[in-house]
């Protein structure tokens, strides 16, 4: 079936990187562009990244710009997010996400993974 | 741009609730509207797309519209189930960048 799968979150000191992963399963992943959405607990839903389903072009929210990247290998069905330079306030819940759209970004989410936690402290 | 949602709402099982998402500026029919639920230790599903359209597998028990003159989508719920409690969140776009509102949570009891 469709699923996405997040990996890679655990504690993390300020200033500090990290990487995370959705691996992907169920579905043409080189069709779809991908996103990662946070969460911090028992907050609202904030939207981090998107990437097209080729690579070629990718956003960011203002909060996470020029800190993290994200990037995706579609022989490996795998989405990637590249977290530097981490704050106490990237402490959250991610998740990844597939695009609504087919071959373009349509700027939804149709299907989500489970998520992978995030704690940035010292 | 911001999209505004009502804290909480609370209703019986088997009646009907309505959920506001309302943008703050332009036209909210400009952008298609989305609405995600999340029930508490999940992660969130999508329960409407394009403004009014459900995904297989939702109930037709959910439907979304919206309304230019108060500039505002809406997410309804017909013959609530204690398992729709959970929170909302409408979503939207601009700017390339994803909006989505602060989230409404249902209680059904």
């Amino acid at each position: 079936q469709v699923q996405l799968v997040e990996s890679g979150g655990g504690v993390v000191q300020p200033g500090r990187s990290l990487r995370l992963s959705c691996a992907a399963s169920g579905f043409s992943f080189s069709s779809h562009g991908l996103h990662w959405v946070r969460q911090t607990p028992g907050k609202g839903l904030e939207w981090v990244a998107v990437i097209s389903y080729d690579g070629s072009n990718t956003y960011y929210a203002d909060s996470v710009k020029g800190r993290f990247t994200i990037s995706r290998d579609n022989f490996k069905n795998t989405l990637y997010l590249q977290m530097n330079s981490l704050r106490a306030e990237d402490t959250a819940v991610y998740y990844c996400a597939r695009e609504g759209g087919w071959l373009q970004i349509v700027w939804s989410f149709d299907i989500w993974g489970q998520g992978t936690m995030v704690t940035v402290s010292s | 741009f911001m999209l505004t949602q009502p804290h909480s709402v609370s209703e019986s099982p088997g009646k009907t609730v309505t959920i506001s998402c309302t943008g703050s500026s332009g036209s909210i029919a400009s952008n298609y509207v989305q609405w995600y639920q999340q029930r508490p230790g999940s992660a969130p599903t999508t329960v409407i797309y394009e403004d009014n359209q459900r995904p297989s597998g939702v109930p037709d028990r959910f439907s979304g519209s919206i309304d230019s003159s108060s500039n505002s989508a809406s997410l309804t719920i017909s013959g609530l189930k204690t398992e729709d409690e959970a929170d909302y969140y409408c979503q939207s776009y601009d700017n390339f960048h994803v909006i989505f509102g602060g989230g409404t949570k249902l209680t059904v009891l």
